[in-house]
């Protein structure tokens, strides 16, 4: 059973465009974090949002965590080739004391020119 | 700062040969640190975790094992590959009071 779903989970769009992508789950976490991944490289950090309702902005990137800090969007405007990659969302469990981060599948970001 | 290095970042290797792959952090002291496998590009799988040396937590059975001999080194091994161990293998570390995993680039191992 997977904690942590992404939707979609491949997403092909032309340069210029919008997107938003998903992260979904049942149970309440007290962070998420937001990475990319690049072929043949490890996942780099986007973002980490903590408070429900939380609204982070990184340039034409909008990350918001749900109000019941139990699922997160990635809001991607007028999308760059330099977009593409694969777009990973982790949760970290409440009291955890070692760290556990939670991963979803991964949203295939492509962006055509 | 603080960096982390994986060797090799591929490997080809025969079913029922051994495999060791490392990990090393740098420029900090005491971290936490994990072993991912990703198939397929995918999401992750945890597979161990280490709080301090000598101390190894395995998340899945499976035909592999992890060690840590020393405080900023991660290996992880198997002494006879099967195909299904075919796979990204990624290393990362966390600080101490601190949810934020860094990642390796990564090894790439081909069991054929």
């Amino acid at each position: 059973t997977q904690l942590l779903e992404q939707s979609p989970q491949f997403l092909s769009i032309q340069e210029g465009e919008n997107l938003t992508v998903y992260c979904n789950s049942s149970s309440v976490f007290s962070s998420l974090q937001w990475y990319r991944q690049e072929p043949g490289e490890g996942p780099v950090l986007l973002v980490t949002v903590v408070t429900g309702g939380e609204v982070k902005k990184l340039k034409r990137l909008t990350f918001q965590f749900g109000d019941a800090r139990k699922d997160s969007s990635l809001h991607i405007t007028a999308a760059q080739t330099g977009d593409t990659g694969l777009y990973l969302c982790a949760g970290a469990s409440r009291g955890s004391t070692l760290g556990r981060l939670y991963f979803g599948r991964g949203t295939q970001l492509t962006v055509w020119p | 700062s603080q960096t982390i290095h994986q060797w090799p970042a591929t490997l080809v290797q025969p079913v029922g040969s051994p495999l060791s792959l490392e990990c090393t952090v740098e420029g900090t002291s005491n971290p936490n640190l994990y072993w991912y496998r990703q198939a397929a590009g995918r999401g992750l799988q945890l597979l161990f975790y280490s709080v301090g040396i000598g101390q190894i937590s395995s998340e899945v059975p499976q035909n592999l094992s992890a060690s840590r001999p020393q405080d900023r080194q991660f290996i992880l091994s198997s002494k006879k590959l099967l195909l299904s161990d075919s796979g990204f293998y990624l290393c990362a570390w966390r600080g101490a009071g601190a949810n934020v995993l860094t990642f390796g680039a990564g090894s790439r191992l081909t069991v054929l």
